[in-house]
């Protein structure tokens, strides 16, 4: 059974920095591009960052609300993706989901994230 | 303001049909790119329930399908339960913005 869990949300001031781990289970970790979304209280989802597979150059992509401020990586060695948020903003309040990414082709090269983690809350607050 | 347009709420009784329309630009939609589609349960993380514009995964009902046309996609939802009140949201990609998008989310409740 593939199993995502997010871990070390929390409080944290605004202008601080915070790391989110993404610990997975049940599949083999190094054949798939790792995705963070997240949500704010009340709102609908948002894409935050990617990272692919080393097979496809482990290249990573982040919205424009996040370039610059946070780093997405992975240890393949030990299952875990990682999102490094930095300069917080009180704006990056919100549940924070990483997601297993499924490379396919049609017609160009797209993915679809077919399992989630529980998520993890981030409050980022004075 | 999502780059994707959807109806913020749709309802209906159960054993009806429904249908939530996911609205997009040359961009996104309309470039090619494919829609996929998530049911989000209250307090529960978001499931993937259809991708690829209209497969769904191993063990989602054939009550849900979804479509594609243009600039748009529609997920439809026939014999409506009430375990499918959730949200909704549609996603696709957006080569202006170089990444992925969101619908709004529409509400779904099972009158």
């Amino acid at each position: 059974e593939v199993q995502l869990v997010e871990s070390g949300g929390g409080l944290v001031q605004p202008g601080r920095s915070l790391r989110l781990s993404c610990t997975t289970s049940g599949l083999t970790f190094g054949d798939y591009a790792m995705t963070w979304f997240r949500q704010a209280p009340g709102k609908g989802l948002e894409w935050v960052s990617f990272i692919s597979s080393k097979a496809y150059g482990g290249t990573t992509e982040y919205a424009a609300s996040v370039k610059a401020r946070f780093t997405v990586s992975r240890d393949d060695s030990k299952n875990i993706a990682y999102l490094q948020m930095s300069s917080l903003k009180t704006e990056d309040t919100a549940v924070y989901y990483c997601s297993r990414g499924y490379r396919y082709s049609h017609g160009s090269v797209m993915y679809y994230f077919d399992y989630w983690g529980q998520g993890t809350l981030v409050t980022v607050s004075s | 303001q999502s780059v994707l347009t959807q109806p913020p709420s749709v309802s209906g009784a159960p054993g009806q049909r429904v249908t939530i329309s996911c609205t997009g630009s040359s961009s996104n939609i309309g470039a090619g790119y494919d829609v996929h589609w998530y049911q989000q349960l209250p307090g529960a993380a978001p499931k993937l329930l259809i991708y690829g514009n209209n497969n769904r995964p191993s063990g989602v009902p054939d009550r849900f399908s979804g479509s594609k046309s243009g600039t748009s996609a529609s997920l439809a939802i026939t014999g409506l339960q009430a375990e499918d009140e959730a949200d909704y949201y549609c996603q696709s990609n957006d080569s202006r913005l170089s990444g992925w998008v969101f619908g709004g989310g529409t509400k779904l409740t099972v009158l």
